[in-house]
């Protein structure tokens, strides 16, 4: 099975702190997502990488950095956090080949709350 | 851009019933994937079911079906017999077909329908 790890289930930060979230997969996947989840406005993409070191902004990048030096890893860095970036986080990633079906594969998500 | 709508923010069924998430999506382009996902409370989301838009034969998964029609721009969900473990926040979403690197695989989701079944 499918593997997408996040470093933490729930954090707690104050406001100007950086913030990193870690995401690891264990498939090999070339992409790997990193998504904002609010209700009532679904997931919006922050940030998409589909190789090590290439990174594609989203929807919603304002704010947010991202780092990818290793295949497998794919961090979310909140440079100076502001209580509008309290939220759920949800790590994605997917392989590129036609034969994958293009399916996503999720990490169980970050609750970050920034005070 | 594409944008994905789900009209219905809840939707509520009895066990065994049979209900039926709405999904419309916007789009200029012709080849897409289209995509069902699964977010049980507390819990990792899943993929449901996928439906690519060359098919014309409706993607089916068990007790979860679609009805995907493409000159409507409408991928509905129907979920048969309904379990309590269906209970779940279930979003669509929509992936375009493309052949650059840097844009292959992006998905665009739906606000999502929250499905309560009840005994």
């Amino acid at each position: 099975d499918v593997k997408v790890t996040q470093s933490s289930r729930y954090l707690v930060k104050r406001t100007g702190e950086k913030v990193f979230l870690e995401c690891v997969q264990d498939m090999d996947h070339e992409n790997m997502f990193w998504y904002r989840q609010d209700p009532g406005l679904g997931l919006r993409l922050i940030y998409f990488s589909y190789d090590v070191k290439m990174k594609e902004k989203g929807d919603i990048p304002e704010g947010y950095s991202v780092s990818r030096e290793k295949k497998e890893r794919f961090s979310l860095i909140l440079e100076s956090a502001s209580t509008n970036q309290t939220s759920m986080y949800l790590c994605a990633s997917s392989h590129r080949l036609a034969t994958s079906k293009n399916i996503q594969y999720f990490g169980a998500g970050t609750r970050l709350s920034v005070l | 851009a594409q944008t994905v709508t789900q009209s219905q923010p809840e939707m509520s069924v009895q066990e065994a019933e049979t209900v039926t998430l709405s999904c419309t999506y916007d789009t200029s382009e012709n080849n897409y994937y289209l995509f069902w996902y699964k977010q049980p409370p507390s819990r990792q989301m899943i993929l449901v079911i996928r439906q690519e838009a060359y098919k014309q034969q409706n993607a089916t998964e068990n007790r979860f079906s679609v009805n995907f029609q493409k000159a409507a721009k409408s991928f509905s969900l129907k979920i048969s017999d309904s379990q309590l473990g269906d209970t779940a926040m279930y979003f669509c979403a929509f992936m375009k077909h493309a052949r650059r690197a840097d844009s292959w695989g992006k998905f665009q989701f739906g606000a999502g329908t929250q499905v309560v079944v009840t005994p």
